[in-house]
């Protein structure tokens, strides 16, 4: 079955680039998706790209794709404490029936 | 646009008894889909609704169910609560999306359900 890996843990200083990294096994995968949770929230939809895309830039946030790898990374420029939260990488395969499958999270620490 | 609101946010039961949760998709959405977060297992899939049709099913007990009405809102019940029940239960709404990916899914706060 289809499997999402995250590293679980990120702590990067303010004004730091962070990069998030994640790998997925299933080659069928159409998007994947980067969410944001911070505590005692829901998911927060940051950016998504498409499988025959190779990066997409979206103001603070680049996205990275490795399609012959299967790695996805998320880099948020110039870190701020309030980008600390755990993020999500998802993936889905056109008509799926909407069903995301999600990596554990990672949590990302800012610290001043 | 509003975005997905579920109700109630915080739920307390014991073992044995049943839960209904709603959740009130995104204005024009017609696909809800609901997930199970807990510390241990993350984020699983429960199932999908599209036009009050369930078109996927994850891999839970029977005594999980759902269903969608005509104006796309939806319920998801849990019948003989267990304590692994204790979880986060997160609605997502899509379809259609924006235009180049209709099924990208914007989720609810959720509802945060504490099992004793």
């Amino acid at each position: 079955g289809e499997d999402v890996e995250q590293s679980l843990f990120l702590s990067v200083r303010e004004g730091d680039s962070s990069v998030i990294n994640c790998t997925y096994t299933d080659s069928s995968s159409t998007y994947l998706y980067w969410y944001k949770q911070e505590p005692g929230a829901g998911l927060q939809l940051l950016t998504y790209i498409f499988s025959n895309m190779d990066m997409k830039q979206d103001q603070r946030l680049t996205v990275l794709l490795n399609k012959k790898d299967k790695h996805l990374s998320l880099r948020i420029a110039d870190t701020q404490t309030g980008d600390s939260a755990i993020y999500f990488c998802a993936e889905t395969t056109f008509g799926g029936y909407s069903t995301l499958t999600f990596g554990k999270g990672t949590m990302l620490l800012v610290s001043p | 646009k509003a975005g997905v609101t579920q109700t109630p946010r915080y739920l307390i039961k014991t073992r044995g008894q049943q839960v209904t949760l709603s959740c009130s998709p995104i204005s024009g959405h017609r696909s809800v889909s609901w997930y199970q977060q807990t510390p241990g297992q993350g984020l699983q899939f429960l199932f999908e609704y599209f036009s009050e049709t369930q078109r996927n099913k994850g891999n839970f007990p029977g005594r999980f169910s759902g269903r969608q009405f005509s104006n796309s809102r939806s319920e998801m019940n849990v019948s003989t609560l267990e304590l692994g029940d204790s979880a986060l239960y997160l609605c997502a709404s899509s379809w259609p999306g924006v235009a180049e990916n209709q099924e990208t899914q914007y989720f609810g706060p959720g509802t945060r359900l504490l099992v004793l």
